[in-house]
């Protein structure tokens, strides 16, 4: 049983950065897909990207292109998710998320993110 | 990025109802698509994952279908614990993407 524990909550500034973890337990990091989806207030669940620990190379949706980076560290069995450029839109619950075969099976609590002067 | 539509946007809905929920991909997705559960303050969950199958756990009255462009997630009877916001997801490209939900309330 995968478990996946997240950051706590954070509160930035317009044009700051934020950086989330992910710490995984219960599995082996390596041998599987852990991606970064997103909802904001009134908005539906939105993907931002992936990696794969095993290979390290990650790929981002073509909307944060530019502006995300996420990376793992094996010696952790951590993954983090870094957003630049904050905006008020960028308010939001992040969640990591284990992919097995292209689905989500296990998810993180969530970290929420409150961009706002 | 491949593009998922789901109708409807919301649904009212009694407890016993069958519900029928649909997402349409911009493209060809093969059966690579997946049906989410999400109520407030909560993870979503996975309920269907390569378009028919149920995951382990979930009730029965969860089942999926189509493939290609379209899809459907249908609710055989609805239980007062449905009630929640669903979400279709694709898997074909490597940019993953969800549909814009579909917000399932009590009549």
């Amino acid at each position: 049983q995968v478990q996946l524990v997240q950051s706590g909550a954070e509160v930035k500034k317009p044009g700051s950065s934020v950086k989330v973890s992910c710490k995984a337990s219960g599995d082996t990091f390596t041998s599987y897909t852990i991606s970064w989806v997103r909802l904001a207030p009134g908005q539906g669940l939105e993907w931002m990207g992936r990696i794969i620990p095993l290979f390290g190379s990650p790929n981002y949706a073509q909307k944060f292109q530019g502006r995300v980076t996420i990376t793992a560290d094996e010696s952790t069995n951590t993954a983090y998710m870094e957003l630049s450029s904050l905006r008020s839109e960028d308010t939001a619950i992040y969640y990591c998320a284990k992919s097995n075969g292209g689905n989500f099976d296990f998810w993180g609590q969530g970290t929420l993110v409150t961009v706002s002067s | 990025d491949i593009q998922m539509t789901q109708s409807p946007s919301s649904l009212s809905a009694s407890v016993g109802d069958r519900v029928t929920i649909t997402c349409r991909a911009s493209q060809s997705i093969s059966s690579y698509l997946n049906w989410y559960q999400q109520k407030p303050g909560k993870a979503p969950k996975v309920l269907i994952y390569s378009a028919s199958n149920v995951q382990s756990g979930v009730p029965s009255r969860f089942s999926g279908s189509g493939s290609g462009t379209d899809f459907t997630l249908t609710i055989s009877s609805l239980q007062p614990e449905d009630f929640a916001t669903y979400y279709c997801q694709q898997s074909y490209s490597t940019s993953y993407s969800f549909g814009q939900g579909t917000k399932l309330e009590i009549k």
